[in-house]
């Protein structure tokens, strides 16, 4: 069965640092593109970011609101992919989930996703 | 960037109803879109991809169609389970982008 576990979330002041895991099982995960989607309180999903498979070297991409505060890894031996977040504002609020890139004919779907943890960023 | 602007916003129904929720996007997207349903307090769950292809598992009731700028999703018969909030979402070019949502409630 495939599973995405998220973790690391937690209260942290403006300006301060994060890192979220995501520990996948049940499938190869180097094969995998894996994305970060997050849902600020009682609004809608927004995506973040993406790490793409090995095989196009776990290349990365951003929304422009993130750009350069954010980052993401992999750890193969881990199977886990991470989201290092920095310079947090309060508007990265938000419930962040981890989902893994379904690709048919070059496009990617979330399918599935973690069942998501919370970051609250406030003083 | 890709805006994808869905409707109603909100919508009220009665078991067994047709219930069909519109995404329109602000540029031609071919059928590179995704339905996903979202319960409350729950992670959201990819229902239908390429505009009209049913995610393994997913019920029959639900379909998808449209491309270029204009998808519908239809849900045929609603049930209980099916009260949630929908959100579609574009797979052309990033920043990928979700619909608004829509929320399904009971009437």
């Amino acid at each position: 069965e495939v599973q995405l576990v998220e973790s690391g979330g937690g209260l942290v002041e403006p300006g301060g640092s994060l890192r979220l895991s995501c520990a996948a099982s049940g499938f190869t995960f180097s094969d995998y593109y894996m994305d970060w989607v997050r849902q600020a309180p009682g609004k809608g999903l927004e995506w973040v970011g993406r790490s793409r498979s090995k095989a196009k070297r776990y290349t990365t991409e951003f929304v422009a609101s993130v750009k350069g505060r954010f980052a993401i890894s992999r750890l193969e031996s881990e199977n886990s992919v991470y989201l290092h977040m920095n310079s947090l504002k309060i508007e990265d609020t938000a419930i962040y989930y981890c989902t893994r890139g379904f690709r048919l004919n070059g496009r990617t779907w979330f399918d599935p996703w973690g069942q998501g943890t919370l970051v609250t960023v406030s003083s | 960037d890709i805006q994808l602007t869905q409707s109603p916003s909100f919508l009220s129904a009665s078991v067994g109803d047709r219930v069909t929720i519109t995404c329109r996007a602000s540029q031609g997207i071919n059928n590179y879109l995704a339905w996903y349903q979202q319960k409350p307090g729950r992670a959201p769950k990819l229902l239908i991809y390429s505009a009209s292809t049913l995610q393994t598992g997913v019920p029959s009731r639900f379909s998808g169609s449209g491309s270029g700028t204009d998808f519908t999703l239809t849900i045929s018969g609603l049930q209980p389970e099916d009260f949630a909030t929908y959100y579609c979402q574009q797979d052309t070019s990033f920043p990928l982008t979700f619909g608004g949502g829509t929320k399904v409630n009971i009437k």
